[in-house]
């Protein structure tokens, strides 16, 4: 079955790190987002990327970075210089990137500040 | 800009009742709406859509949603809930030729015994 897969399921980051999360979908979409979930605020988007090798920042990219080089994988770096990385990531893919779609959505990584 | 107002953050019903889940947005342009359901410690699910036409939108699950356009709103409904329902359910809208979704800040929906 076709789907997104993030790993790993849980992340834990020690003060200074930088850490990567992984998403990889066997969909053939071709837009692909990250967002990030905190208790109580929704989802919010971090980057999106509509094409290979292409990306734009979302509403709270600072302290991430993100690559998309191939079109099944957009993994997302979590930098040392986001002070507070405590939270549930997801990814989220469409197929063209048109509004009328509705995301597909990863299980989701949970990642912890240690 | 467009936003997101779910009404409710907690909803506690009892097994068997129906029950709704309130959603407004607000936007200057014609938007997509959208419902979706997140389980513990999963991702997201879509339920539902509203893109145009009919008002009344079923979706997975025995939900149902209307769209008021007047009211600007996009309420989430069930006739008779299960424990199964528990979960938490976010409200999203898409202005029609955009890109990026707005999503709400959610409601938990608590299903009683």
């Amino acid at each position: 079955d076709g789907g997104i897969t993030q790993s790993p399921k849980y992340l834990f980051r020690k003060e200074g790190q930088n850490v990567t999360l992984s998403c990889e979908q066997n969909l053939n979409h071709d837009a692909m987002y990250w967002y990030r979930q905190d208790p109580g605020q929704g989802l919010r988007l971090i980057y999106y990327s509509q094409i290979v090798n292409d990306f734009q920042k979302g509403d709270i990219a600072e302290g991430y970075s993100v690559s998309r080089e191939k079109k099944e994988s957009f993994p997302l770096t979590v930098t040392s210089a986001q002070k507070n990385p405590t939270a549930f990531y997801l990814c989220a893919s469409t197929p063209n990137g048109g509004s009328n779609y509705g995301y597909t959505f990863g299980s989701g990584t949970r990642l912890t500040v240690v | 800009a467009q936003s997101v107002t779910q009404l409710d953050s907690q909803v506690p019903v009892f097994e068997e009742a129906p029950v709704e889940l309130r959603c407004n947005y607000s936007s200057s342009v014609s938007v997509y709406l959208f419902w979706y359901v997140q389980y513990p410690n999963q991702g997201l699910q879509l339920l539902l859509k509203y893109l145009s036409g009919s008002t009344l939108v079923k979706g997975i699950n025995g939900f149902e949603a209307e769209f008021n356009k007047s009211q600007t709103s996009f309420h989430l409904r069930k006739p008779s809930v299960h424990i199964s329902d528990t979960a938490e359910y976010f409200c999203a809208v898409t202005n029609t030729g955009g890109f990026k979704t707005i999503f709400g800040a959610g409601t938990r929906l608590f299903v009683k015994a």
